[in-house]
């Protein structure tokens, strides 16, 4: 069964602090992963994407990685900032004939002063 | 260069009603996409429009259908609204594939149904 799993469910950091987000997931076949940010209210912002052959990806202060043989993810944020409080969801595409989009239930991440 | 933009952004409707969500892409844009965002089931893929056809589809029942017009913009329906169906919808836009290219999301429209 194509599933994506998040993890952990939320997060509290300090601002300044780092953070590491992971995604494990089992959809096949791989096409790619995405990362998104979604602030409350809001429609969510691409992060990354990444496919098959990509181990490392970063968008500024966040940094995406793929380990492809394990199936697993994770995205890291430096520095973080109070404005990175924000749902962060993982997403994986399979091409099966057609494409399917899985998506992560979030990490829900807050950043206190 | 303007983002997604979705109308209405709210809507209240009762059971049995149809409803008609409406999404204009980022200019240039081809393909759009919709979604459903709820606090139970997260974010599920609806469908996939290119050059007015549909190119991908998730598992949603035929009550829900879209179409895409030629300037691109593109429209969701749902009718015989059940309570469950109250959620976000979130249309998004890339230049070609929602499967392979960046994808910009509008705000949603937030649909109650009583």
């Amino acid at each position: 069964k194509n599933q994506v799993e998040q993890s952990p469910q939320s997060l509290i950091i300090l601002e300044g602090k780092n953070c590491t987000l992971q995604c494990n997931y089992t959809v096949s076949p791989f096409s790619n992963l995405r990362w998104y940010k979604q602030d409350t209210g809001r429609g969510p912002v691409s992060l990354t994407i990444m496919t098959f052959s990509e181990n490392t990806k970063s968008n500024g202060r966040y940094t995406a990685t793929l380990d492809a043989d394990t199936k697993q993810s994770s995205l890291h944020i430096t520095a973080s900032q109070l404005s990175d409080s924000a749902s962060y969801i993982c997403v994986v595409s399979a091409r099966d004939g057609g494409f399917k989009t899985i998506f992560g239930a979030g990490t829900r991440l807050f950043v206190k002063a | 260069k303007a983002g997604v933009t979705q109308t209405p952004r709210y809507l209240i409707k009762t059971r049995g009603q149809q409803v008609t969500l409406s999404c204009s892409p980022i200019s240039g844009h081809r393909s759009v996409s919709w979604y459903q965002q709820t606090p139970g089931q997260g974010l599920q893929f609806l469908f996939e429009y290119f050059s007015e056809t549909q190119r991908n589809k998730g598992n949603f029942p035929g009550r829900f259908s879209g179409r895409q017009f030629s300037n691109s913009r593109s429209e969701m329906n749902v009718s015989t609204l059940e309570l469950g169906d109250s959620a976000l919808y979130l249309c998004a836009s890339s230049l070609e594939a929602a499967s392979t290219d960046t994808q910009y999301f509008g705000p949603g429209t937030r649909l109650t149904v009583l």
